[in-house]
């Protein structure tokens, strides 16, 4: 079945710095989303991607859909203690339902 | 108040016991559905149902049991909970009439099984 990766599994980042987290699906999607969830928080919905190699900003967040369909990145620039939390990357499955990454968990060093 | 409430937000219970979780949302979606997290795992879909009369299963349903009691309110059941039951569970609502399929989440429900 489908598998959804993301890549690193941890990331400690000094704020000011800039980081990329990965996300790689085992099979082609129709559309990927990303989440973030702070500690002790909920998901909350960030965007979502459909078109092969689309890019979007939010301020300091961009998010890429690789040509494939098969992948997305999301990196911050310039990052600040209000950037921690666990990032989740999704895409839908062979049924139509959101799979989930197991999450990029930051930790902003200030 | 939140759009998707959860309740209760923390329980502690014993082998064997029966565990309700509920969920009730205002946001007027029809899809409503059940998440299980564990650390390391990210969330894994247990149930979902996209109307009062449609129920269906997701990739962790065993052991598990749900019921849509109404467009606002879909509870989870544990009939008999087990200690590898021990998570954080979310509710979630999508509206199909939107552009994404944007996941709301609730606030989340901590279960611990000793």
């Amino acid at each position: 079945g489908q598998q959804v990766m993301q890549i690193p599994q941890y990331q400690h980042v000094q704020e000011g710095e800039d980081f990329t987290t990965y996300c790689n699906s085992s099979t082609t999607l129709s559309n990927i989303q990303w989440y973030k969830q702070r500690p002790g928080g909920h998901p909350v919905f960030l965007i979502q991607l459909v078109k092969s190699g689309e890019v979007k900003k939010q301020k300091r967040l961009t998010f890429q859909f690789g040509e494939a369909k098969k992948n997305s990145s999301l990196h911050i620039t310039a990052t600040q203690t209000t950037d921690v939390g666990t990032y989740f990357c999704a895409g839908p499955n062979s049924w139509g339902k959101l799979q989930f990454g197991a999450g990029t968990q930051v930790v902003v060093t200030p | 108040d939140a759009d998707v409430t959860q309740t209760p937000r923390n329980r502690i219970t014993k082998t064997g016991k029966r565990i309700m979780l509920e969920c009730s949302q205002t946001k007027g979606h029809d899809r409503m559905y059940w998440y299980r997290q564990d650390p390391g795992l990210g969330l894994r879909l247990i149930y979902y149902s996209f109307d009062v009369k449609d129920i269906n299963k997701g990739e962790i349903s065993d052991g598990y049991s749900v019921s849509r009691q109404a467009q606002a309110k879909f509870s989870l059941s544990l009939e008999s909970a087990i200690p590898n039951q021990t998570a954080l569970y979310f509710c979630a609502t999508s509206d199909r009439r939107a552009d994404t399929g944007e996941l709301f989440f609730g606030e989340g429900s901590r279960l611990t099984v000793l």
